[in-house]
């Protein structure tokens, strides 16, 4: 079993519509937990913490559920420009970081 | 610099040949990791280096790849005896206990 795992889609949706990604990970220790936004052709770059306590940035929500293991990212009001591949990306204590293998979000007219 | 610098950003190497790949952090980041991404794929992890503690060598696929950092700082990725399905995008972060990782632009190696 990979330690991070994710959906990896592709999720095909039209421009206005709401989506979401889920990843699970196996490390109970795990300590920080990010979603990676990773363009065509780039690197990856940061999008998001994900807090305990949940956290927005604009139209991004990440949750995050300790006892399940497994954090989100809600994308309200897509746009053209969320076309990309999401990645999860967990931090265990250790202070090493472990990346998913992304979920990829075609956003439609 | 500000950002996670690689060198070179491409690379053509014939087969056979070795090849090696420059990463220069963010100062101050005490961790680095290499990763190498194939075309629509995800990111397949390599080696990270945290402090001065023994680097993860988990992630490499064979005895030709070999890495090392030098005073805890620039990085270098050593592909011995390239073969084609060595070709791909490597990527290098950095990070500290405090930041998230940022990676630099990569390197595309094209082995022929």
């Amino acid at each position: 079993r990979k330690e991070v795992e994710q959906d990896p889609g592709p999720f095909n949706v039209p421009e206005g519509a709401t989506v979401a990604f889920n990843c699970t990970y196996s490390n109970s220790a795990s300590q920080s937990f990010f979603w990676y936004r990773q363009d065509c052709r780039k690197e990856p770059k940061l999008l998001m913490s994900v807090y305990s306590s949940g956290n927005e940035d604009g139209r991004f929500t990440a949750q995050l559920n300790r006892a399940s293991q497994y954090i989100s990212l809600l994308i309200r009001d897509s746009k053209l420009s969320d076309s990309a591949t999401y990645l999860c990306v967990v931090k265990g204590n250790a202070g090493k970081s472990t990346f998913g293998d992304g979920t990829t979000l075609t956003v439609k007219p | 610099g500000a950002g996670v610098s690689q060198s070179p950003s491409n690379k053509v190497t014939e087969k056979g040949k070795d090849v090696e790949l420059r990463c220069d952090p963010i100062s101050g980041h005490t961790a680095l990791y290499w990763y190498r991404q194939s075309l629509g794929q995800g990111l397949e992890f390599l080696i990270y280096f945290q402090g001065n503690s023994a680097p993860d060598k988990s992630g490499l696929p064979s005895d030709r790849f070999s890495a090392e950092r030098t005073g805890g700082s620039v990085s270098t990725l050593t592909i011995q005896r390239t073969q084609q399905e060595d070709s791909a995008v490597y990527l290098c972060a950095s990070s500290s206990s405090r930041v998230e990782a940022f990676f630099g632009q990569g390197t595309r190696l094209t082995v022929v």
